[in-house]
């Protein structure tokens, strides 16, 4: 099955700079690559996503990029902001396979004002 | 919006207690999941389900068992509870079987003393 793995597992960076987490994944035939954001007492929420016919896909201050040969995905978060603190998790799957997506162990950013 | 309610936020309970984790959703999404969230191992599919009536294990069914009854609630239940199930649990629901944006709950934290 699908095993991925997510670095690092805490980051902390000052207001303003910028933020970069990584995962890797084992199934090359995984296609989906979302992206998850879990606030302090919520459940995750998807914040972007990304399919393999792209190599990248931007939405205001995140970005995400796939690198399909060396099987790995990064999150990248420009002009952090207080508001961005929060556990990150990448996920990977096959997409419209019906099979489960498989998380990282997810990623603490802390962002000093 | 969609709403993913989880009955209880916080249960303490004793080692060999029967548990139930309920769960409701608003969007008459088909698919409901059961997560585990533990620090490091990232989230962790317990069961899930495509319809009522129906499930399926995921990838750490042991000791637990679910049932869902109705389209709009899923339930968690562990028969008998250990000290190694003290975690949170998250429960999502998706809308189809494809890349499917999963819709979180809150969570509810168990501890089994």
């Amino acid at each position: 099955g699908e095993n991925v793995e997510q670095h690092p597992s805490t980051l902390s960076v000052q207001e303003g700079d910028s933020a970069v987490i990584k995962c890797t994944y084992s199934d090359s035939a995984s296609n989906y690559f979302p992206w998850y954001k879990q606030e302090l007492g919520k459940g995750p929420q998807l914040i972007i996503d990304i399919r393999s016919n792209v190599g990248e896909k931007k939405d205001q201050r995140i970005a995400v990029t796939l690198n399909k040969t060396a099987k790995h995905f990064s999150l990248h978060i420009t002009e952090t902001q207080p508001e961005d603190s929060a556990v990150y998790f990448c996920a990977a799957k096959v997409y419209n396979a019906g099979n489960m997506l498989t998380f990282g162990g997810g990623t603490r950013l802390m962002v000093k004002p | 919006d969609v709403k993913v309610t989880q009955s209880s936020r916080y249960l303490v309970k004793r080692t060999g207690e029967k548990v139930f984790l309920e769960c409701v959703q608003d969007m008459d999404h088909e698919n409901m999941f059961w997560y585990r969230q533990d620090p490091g191992l990232g989230l962790r599919l317990i069961y899930f389900s495509y319809d009522v009536k129906m499930k399926e294990k995921g990838d750490i069914p042991e000791g637990y068992s679910v049932s869902r009854e109705k389209k709009e609630r899923f339930s968690l239940i562990l028969e008998s509870a250990s000290t190694n199930q003290t975690s949170m649990y998250l429960c999502a629901s998706s809308m189809d079987r494809g890349p499917g944006e999963l819709f979180f709950g809150e969570g509810s934290r168990l501890t089994v003393l």
